[in-house]
C-alpha cells in the first residue's frame, strides 16, 4: 500500500466554484502533514501545513482527520491563477524525509 | 524561507555518460535531501545529505549510480552515473526550514538522456 494515496483527478471546475480535495495516509504514525502545490514545468511549493485542529488561510482550507487518516484541502471562490497540481505530503515520526501523493490536478475554468 | 538554486537547469545527455547537478542554498542547513520525480509522477526521496558525513540513501537507490557530495552547509552536489534512458527525469533538492520540517525545492534540473 503507498504512504499517500490521492485521487489524480482531473477536477475542471468553473471559476468561483468550490472544490475539494482528498488524501489519506497509510501510517497512523505520522506526525506532520502539508499541502503543496505545483505548477506545470516547476518545483513543489508549500501552500500550507495542515494542524491537527483544522486551519485557513484565505480562500483555503485544510484539515487533519487522525482517526480516519485522512487530509482534505478546501478552495473556494476557485480562480483561474489555482489551475495546478495539489501534493498531499506527510512525515513520519522519526523520519525526515516527505512522502508525496501522486497528485491532484485542477484546472479552473473561465 | 532558503532560496534554493540549481545548475543546470536542464541537460540532454547521452547514455553512458555522467552528469553532475549541483545544489546551493543562501543559508547554511543541517540537512539537504535529493528526489527524482519521473515524467508523470510524484517526488521520490533519493537520499538525505548531511554535512561531514556520508549521504543515507533510500531503498532502491545507491551510492555508486547517485554519488552526493555535502561539502558544507550550503552547498551539495548529486552525480547521476552510467546514465539510461530511464534515468531522464526532474531531480530536485530541497532543504529542511521550519517549525513542522517542512522543505523547500530548489527549481529542478530537467535531465532527458538520448
Amino acid at each position: 500500500r503507498k504512504e499517500v494515496e490521492q485521487d489524480p483527478g482531473p477536477f475542471n471546475v468553473p471559476e468561483g466554484a468550490t472544490v475539494a480535495f482528498n488524501c489519506t495516509y497509510s501510517n497512523s504514525a505520522s506526525q506532520s502533514f502539508f499541502w503543496y502545490r505545483q505548477d506545470c514545468r516547476k518545483e513543489p511549493k508549500l501552500l500550507m501545513s495542515v494542524y491537527s485542529s483544522g486551519n485557513e488561510d484565505g480562500r483555503f482550507t485544510a484539515q487533519l482527520n487522525r482517526a480516519s487518516q485522512y487530509i482534505s484541502l478546501l478552495i473556494r471562490d476557485s480562480k483561474l491563477s489555482d489551475s495546478a497540481t495539489y501534493l498531499c505530503v506527510v512525515i513520519k515520526t522519526g523520519a525526515n524525509n516527505l512522502f508525496f501523493g501522486t497528485g491532484t490536478r485542477l484546472t479552473v475554468i473561465p | 524561507s532558503a532560496v534554493i538554486s540549481q545548475k543546470p537547469s536542464r541537460d540532454i545527455c547521452q547514455r553512458g555518460t555522467s552528469l553532475t547537478i549541483q545544489c546551493q542554498v543562501d543559508s547554511q542547513v543541517t540537512m539537504m535531501f535529493w528526489y527524482r520525480q519521473q515524467p508523470g509522477q510524484s517526488l521520490t526521496l533519493i537520499a538525505t545529505a548531511n554535512q561531514g558525513s556520508e549521504a543515507t540513501y533510500e531503498s532502491g537507490f545507491v551510492i555508486d549510480k547517485f554519488p552526493i557530495s555535502r561539502p558544507n552547509l550550503t552547498f551539495s552536489t548529486l552525480t547521476v552515473s552510467n546514465m539510461s534512458p530511464e534515468d531522464s527525469s526532474i531531480y530536485l533538492c530541497s532543504v529542511e526550514g521550519g517549525l513542522f520540517y517542512e522543505q523547500y525545492f530548489g527549481p529542478g534540473t530537467r535531465l532527458t538522456v538520448t
